[in-house]
């Protein structure tokens, strides 16, 4: 019901690459994040969609709010070794509940 | 930094034993919430607290109990501790209300021995 749906589940890619990940859900979301998580330390918040068909970008990552407010996307376009790291969607079903996907493990070969 | 801190950063601790995890959350944020990640996993999410008050509860064990004080900083208490239980622990804040983003802590590591 309330779940997402995280893919892929990893990554490997060579640097300067482009990415893309997903998540997708049977319910709808008022919010949209996404978060990356390096070894050892917290998520980081990177980017924030609060309403359907916004866009926004941050840096070289952008993402998506799905039009039907069931799915979201984030691509990186020319991938570095730094953004190595685990890449979470969480999605808000309704104030303060927010779920986690299970993350995508993002690996980049030099 | 994400203005949320947790401490202690490492705790080795044996079975059987009872800890007590540390969060401050960020200033003005009244929700708090828990988080469990083993290794390699994504984040179970525990409890919340808003205001002083338990909000929504996930899967957290009978063993496992938290609080949120006046002051708003945050304790996660783990009793009896079993092998299974070592992993990461992070804290999360938001405002609370209408605006849910949560920003996390750098986490507690727990190593049950």
């Amino acid at each position: 019901g309330q779940q997402l749906n995280q893919s892929p589940q990893s990554m490997f890619i060579q640097e300067g690459e482009d990415v893309s990940m997903n998540c997708t859900s049977s319910s709808i979301f008022n919010t949209w994040l996404w978060y990356k998580q390096e070894p050892g330390e917290g998520p980081v918040l990177l980017i924030a969609l609060y309403k359907a068909g916004e866009l926004t970008s941050n840096g070289r990552l952008t993402a998506q709010f799905g039009i039907t407010r069931k799915d979201s996307f984030l691509n990186i376009s020319a991938s570095i070794p730094s953004d190595v790291g685990i890449y979470f969607c969480a999605g808000e079903v309704r104030d303060n509940d927010m779920r986690f996907g299970a993350g995508t493990r993002l690996t980049v070969k030099p | 930094d994400s203005g949320v801190t947790q401490t202690p950063k490492h705790l080795i601790t044996a079975t059987g034993q009872r800890v007590t995890l540390r969060c401050s959350p960020r200033s003005g944020d009244l929700s708090v919430y828990w988080y469990q990640q083993s290794l390699d996993q994504g984040l179970q999410f525990l409890i919340q607290y808003y205001n002083g008050e338990e909000r929504a509860k996930g899967n957290i064990l009978e063993r496992f109990s938290a609080q949120q004080f006046p002051d708003l900083h945050s304790e996660l208490n783990l009793s009896s501790l079993e092998l299974g239980d070592s992993a990461l622990y992070f804290c999360a804040s938001s405002p609370g209300g209408r605006e849910g983003t949560q920003y996390f802590g750098p986490g507690t590591r727990l190593l049950v021995l």
